[in-house]
């Protein structure tokens, strides 16, 4: 497709309950970035890949949540366990290369955790 | 930790008026950029900035990028309804691209 995609749009998970959320980047697109936004909040970073390596996952915000890109395309980002806390949008992007390159964010998934 | 402090939160506009939002931090970045958030969609790079002193001009948008590199401003002119959304300023710190701090937003709203 034209642009990032992510699915599900919206998931709704009871509190215990491990979630998979997916990201397909834009074809080509080297650099791939998990965001985590609260109501009324601008995006927290969460992690970041360059092809499949995990550069940084320095925005993880607890060892429930774990992502990974095995093949450099398709991203998951994994939450175990979800905790009402996690309720929030997940945004994923991509951009062509390392640098200076624009980031191009998905519609994100919507997780509520009751 | 960095922050980003965006101004106002929000603001309630005729069609038609100018509009001026800022950012501010006490930390130095090297680019700063301008998001639009849509409800129930991501964000969209209007414009970026990568050097202090920069003005950038992306149709009825202009932003610049603070001398001190602590800061930057949107301006919008000519505002129409179609600009409602949320605006998010952004910047870099560290080695990473991705490495985005955000504000926390200023939503915008035109009377017609």
């Amino acid at each position: 497709g034209a642009g990032v995609s992510q699915s599900p749009r919206y998931k709704v998970a009871k509190r215990g309950q491990d979630v998979a959320l997916r990201c397909d980047p834009i074809s080509g697109h080297v650099s791939l970035f998990w965001y985590q936004q609260a109501l009324g909040q601008g995006p927290e970073f969460l992690t970041y890949f360059q092809n499949e390596a995990q550069l940084d996952k320095s925005g993880l915000p607890s060892d429930r949540f774990f992502a990974e890109r095995p093949e450099g395309s398709v991203s998951t980002l994994k939450i175990q366990r979800t905790q009402q806390e996690d309720s929030a949008v997940y945004l994923c992007a991509s951009s062509l290369v390392h640098g200076n390159s624009p980031l191009h964010f998905g519609n994100g998934t919507r997780l509520t955790v009751t | 930790g960095q922050q980003l402090n965006q101004s106002p939160q929000s603001m309630f506009i005729q069609e038609g008026e100018d509009v001026s939002m800022n950012c501010t931090s006490s930390s130095i970045f090297n680019t700063w950029l301008w998001y639009k958030q849509d409800p129930g969609e991501g964000p969209v790079l209007l414009i970026a900035l990568y050097k202090a002193g920069e003005l950038t001009s992306n149709g009825r948008l202009t932003a610049q990028f603070g001398i001190t590199r602590k800061d930057s401003f949107l301006n919008i002119s000519a505002s129409i309804p179609s600009d409602v959304g949320i605006y998010f300023c952004a910047a870099h710190y560290g080695g990473s691209q991705g490495n985005l701090i955000f504000g926390k937003g200023t939503k915008l709203s035109v009377k017609p």
